[in-house]
């Protein structure tokens, strides 16, 4: 079984659309992360989620919108699609202070 | 907040040479440093992590070591093979308030047969 699974792994999709990542583990962590990988392959946090406390990196503009119904699911949803957003999207989970799994990555490509 | 650098971008090695990355955190409290290869196309993938309370840490062909006075925190691979060829991400986290694994800016590693 996938332990980090996130839907779809490719989306291609035309400026000012908007979009939703979903993404599911089933490792029983607590934390959850989304990172932002561009074409340098820089690994940057958006957004830590965990014990119902949502961090928000201020670096990411407001038109990415975590939502998290339960700790097993961190969906990202992203309005108003622009050509700087295209990059690989990874969804992570962790236990406090251990292992980070990733998913498999979303390839976001905004045309 | 924390402020991970990594050093260098790109490392060229021939197979059976050793190789070293290095990374420096800024936040004091940062006590879980994890090591992440992330081959072309996948995801990245954890390879070795230290905690703070222990200097150094080895498996098989790879090693990390950590100075907590200096802030420096390193990835040793020996004997490299051209499979260790992808990129390396250090990270820092610490176990207090909330969790914010953050990545270094990675290296990319070729090793030539």
């Amino acid at each position: 079984d996938t332990a980090v699974s996130q839907t779809p792994k490719y989306l291609v999709t035309q400026m000012g659309n908007d979009k939703s990542i979903k993404c599911e583990q089933n490792l029983g962590h607590d934390t959850m992360y989304w990172y932002k990988q561009d074409s340098k392959k820089f690994l940057k946090i958006m957004f830590s989620y965990n014990n119902k406390e949502l961090i928000i990196n201020e670096t990411v503009p407001n038109r990415f919108s975590p939502k998290s119904p339960d700790k097993a699911h961190l969906n990202l949803h992203i309005n108003s699609l622009e050509l700087g957003d295209s990059a690989v999207y990874f969804c992570a989970s962790s236990q406090r202070n251990t292992e980070a799994f990733f998913g498999q990555g979303t390839r976001l490509t905004v045309v | 907040g924390e402020n991970v650098e990594q050093h260098p971008s790109t490392l060229s090695v021939q197979e059976g040479d050793s190789a070293v990355i290095k990374c420096t955190y800024s936040d004091s409290a940062s006590n879980y440093f994890p090591w992440y290869k992330q081959e072309l196309g996948k995801r990245p993938q954890l390879i070795i992590d230290i905690r703070s309370n222990v200097g150094e840490k080895k498996d098989q062909r790879i090693a990390v070591t950590l100075n907590k006075t200096a802030k420096h925190f390193s990835l040793h691979i020996t004997e490299t093979q051209p499979e260790d060829s992808a990129v390396y991400f250090c990270a820092a986290n610490k176990n207090t308030g909330f969790q914010k694994l953050v990545f270094g800016t990675g290296t990319r590693l070729l090793v030539s047969p």
